[in-house]
């Protein structure tokens, strides 16, 4: 798999319920952030989480970071129609490498019905 | 406070047209980011400037692609000879520094057809 890889690649919910999605990678990482990009439109930052952090929150997102299974997690909570769009997460910090470089995985694709 | 700007929103061009995009950062933003997104895929790092400098073009394609940050004025991202291969989204970012631990805020995107 490639660095920064989400899945499931697609969820479909009910209004209310939690969303959980993941993403696995690679390499060593110095921090990982993930975004949100809506339907043909820019992406949005929703939170970053550094290597020695292991959960973070903001609002009704929660981030877990697994540097020893390389893995992260978003949990929405409560989720609303308006949280229909792709989430990205981005690594950076490849070994030995550039910290700058964001590598993003090919997002999963939340839909949330009213 | 105005966050990363990009234009044109959309650009169409024919095969062998040059294609222009700009990205101004955000304000008090100096590092500058282009990824390419093409359809159903992630984001992909394309080149990495300061003002004046091209610090990293790992992610540029070798010919016919060039990146430039001057000291006045947006970035500018330039494809010569554009193939239909180069549709894609393509999206600027901007960071304080350059350290990871801040984070790269994306503008809008331009969608670049060319037919």
């Amino acid at each position: 798999s490639q660095q920064g890889e989400e899945d499931p690649q697609a969820l479909s919910i009910q209004e209310g319920e939690n969303a959980t999605m993941n993403c696995s990678y690679k390499t060593s990482i110095n921090n990982l952030q993930w975004y949100r990009q809506n339907s043909g439109r820019g992406l949005v930052h929703l939170i970053l989480i550094r290597s020695n952090e292991r959960e973070k929150h903001s609002g009704r997102l929660r981030v877990t970071l697994d540097t020893s299974k390389k893995s992260s997690s978003l949990l929405i909570t409560a989720s609303r129609a308006a949280d229909t769009a792709s989430y990205f997460c981005a690594t950076d910090g490849e070994s030995g490498g550039s910290n700058y470089k964001l590598t993003f995985g090919k997002g999963t694709l939340l839909t949330v019905n009213p | 406070n105005a966050g990363v700007m990009q234009n044109p929103r959309h650009l169409v061009r024919r095969r062998g047209q040059e294609a222009r995009l700009r990205c101004s950062p955000m304000k008090g933003h100096s590092h500058v980011y282009w990824y390419r997104q093409l359809p159903e895929e992630g984001l992909k790092f394309m080149v990495y400037l300061q003002k004046e400098n091209i610090i990293d073009e790992s992610g540029m394609p070798k010919e016919r692609f060039s990146a430039e940050f001057p000291k006045e004025g947006p970035s500018i991202l330039r494809i010569q000879q554009v193939v239909r291969g180069d549709s894609a989204a393509y999206f600027c970012a901007s960071s304080q520094t350059g350290e990871s631990s801040y984070e790269q805020y994306f503008g809008p995107g331009t969608r670049l057809t060319v037919t």
